[in-house]
């Protein structure tokens, strides 16, 4: 189903906690995505990257980190900075990042709440 | 950056009749621009996409229109169907050169189709 696997689908943190939402793809897909959704704001970018060990900051990138060591794999680590970090996480891939039009495909999700 | 505007948040139409959506994008590099549904609980898909040298796509009862001059697209249902009911998103991928695809997306629409 999709072949892009978020972990986990649930997450609950204490406040003051670095958590790291995992996202692996088997697609062999040069790019991949992190988004978050929050209730009528849509999909909201934090952070993406091209190739291996290249990212760049999306519109919200505060209070996140990222890395990309393997093509497979882009987690996404939730720092205590990000001020309100409970929402629902999106990873996506998509196969070429030399050409505009290629379909996003997107992981099942975490939901992470942070009490 | 680029932003996307996308109008209205909800949509409550009656089985068999139509439902447009509607979305301005602020970059006119933008070139590529993608429609995603997500069910409830579901991850977004892709159900229609458009270039930015094409005027108009269709898919059986699913249309997009992209008016490049005023910068803005839409997306057109027709004869609408309970498994309609959803949310949508429209994006726009801008390609930056050192960066890669950044796709940006707009606030979605939640459609209700009425039986």
């Amino acid at each position: 189903d999709g072949g892009i696997t978020q972990s986990p689908k649930y997450l609950f943190r204490k406040e003051g906690q670095n958590v790291t939402l995992s996202c692996e793809q088997n697609l062999n897909h040069d790019a991949m995505y992190w988004y978050r959704q929050d209730p009528g704001q849509g999909l909201r970018l934090i952070y993406y990257s091209q190739i291996v060990n290249d990212f760049q900051k999306g519109d919200i990138a505060e209070g996140y980190s990222v890395s990309r060591e393997k093509k497979e794999s882009f987690p996404l680590t939730v720092t205590s900075a990000q001020k309100n970090p409970t929402a629902f996480y999106l990873c996506a891939s998509s196969r070429r990042h030399t050409a505009a039009d290629t379909e996003a495909f997107f992981g099942q999700g975490t939901r992470l709440t942070v009490v | 950056g680029e932003n996307v505007e996308q109008h209205p948040s909800t949509l409550s139409v009656q089985e068999g009749d139509s439902a447009v959506i509607k979305c301005t994008y602020s970059d006119s590099a933008s070139n590529y621009f993608p429609w995603y549904k997500q069910e409830l609980g579901k991850r977004p898909q892709l159900i229609i996409d458009i270039r930015s040298n094409v005027g108009e796509k269709k898919d059986q009862r699913i249309a997009v229109t992209l008016n490049k001059t005023a910068k803005h697209f839409s997306l057109h249902i027709t004869e609408t169907q309970p498994e309609d009911s959803a949310v949508y998103f429209c994006a726009a991928n801008l390609m930056i050169k050192a960066a890669g695809n950044k796709l940006t997306f707009g606030g979605g629409t939640r459609v209700l189709v009425k039986p």
